[in-house]
């Protein structure tokens, strides 16, 4: 199985802040990536895949970047509804692994 | 709109079958364009990919629930289901349906999420 690791695992930011969280990949997974924002007691919900590419309704201060078996999601500026569990996920191959996700709090 | 819609008994006894329906609606099952998923979230834990199904009924399972595991679909009611057998207190969860696309370079996505379902399995 290839085994994704987020770091870090969580974050106190502030509303404004820029945000940085990295995803690797235990092997490369060429941009088999997907990212999703989980909000407490809510299913998750997708916001990058391919990357880079924003899945519908996606807000522009979210971005995705990396190649191979490293990957980062930035959220340039930090909304209040931002606070959230962050996932990452490889399709590169199956079993279709996720990261332990990275908990953005309110600082 | 696509919605995905997950059903079935909150508590199921150990060693028994847990037994879930992920009922669609605004995208057909039958569509070559998707797979169909289930994903499930022990309390408190991260998410764990448990498997899919493609319309031609071709599937593919977690090496961990492999043994125990089965997807299908209900064309006639666009509906796919689980069913996990021999179940013991690790499988307590929340289970979640989703479809399964891609953006035609290989790489597949979960779009489009049902709201999950907690599954306890409890004596």
């Amino acid at each position: 199985d290839i085994q994704m690791t987020q770091s870090p695992s969580s974050l106190s930011a502030s509303v404004g802040d820029r945000v940085t969280i990295t995803c690797r990949a235990s092997q490369s997974i060429s941009n088999y990536l997907n990212w999703y924002q989980q909000k407490q007691g809510k299913a998750p919900k997708l916001l990058i895949y391919g990357v880079s590419s924003f899945h519908s309704g996606v807000p522009s201060r979210f971005s995705g970047s990396g190649s191979g078996t490293d990957f980062t999601l930035t959220i340039s500026s930090l909304h209040p509804e931002d606070f959230a569990i962050y996932y990452c996920q490889q399709s590169y191959s199956s079993p279709r692994t996720f990261g332990q996700g990275t908990k953005v709090e309110i600082k | 709109q696509v919605q995905l819609q997950e059903s079935g008994p909150g508590l199921v006894k150990p060693s028994q079958t847990l037994s879930l329906i992920c009922t669609v609606s605004g995208a057909s099952i039958t569509s070559d364009a998707y797979y169909w998923s289930w994903i499930r979230q022990h309390p408190g834990k991260g998410l764990e990919w448990i498997g899919y199904i493609y319309y031609s009924g071709s599937t593919s399972y977690n090496p961990s629930l492999k043994s125990r595991l089965s997807i299908s679909l209900d064309t006639s009611n666009n509906q796919f289901s689980l069913k996990l057998t021999s179940v013991t207190a690790a499988d307590t969860a929340v289970y979640y349906c989703a479809r399964d696309s891609d953006d035609y370079t290989g790489n597949y996505y979960l779009d489009y999420w049902g709201q999950g379902t907690l599954v306890t399995v409890s004596s």
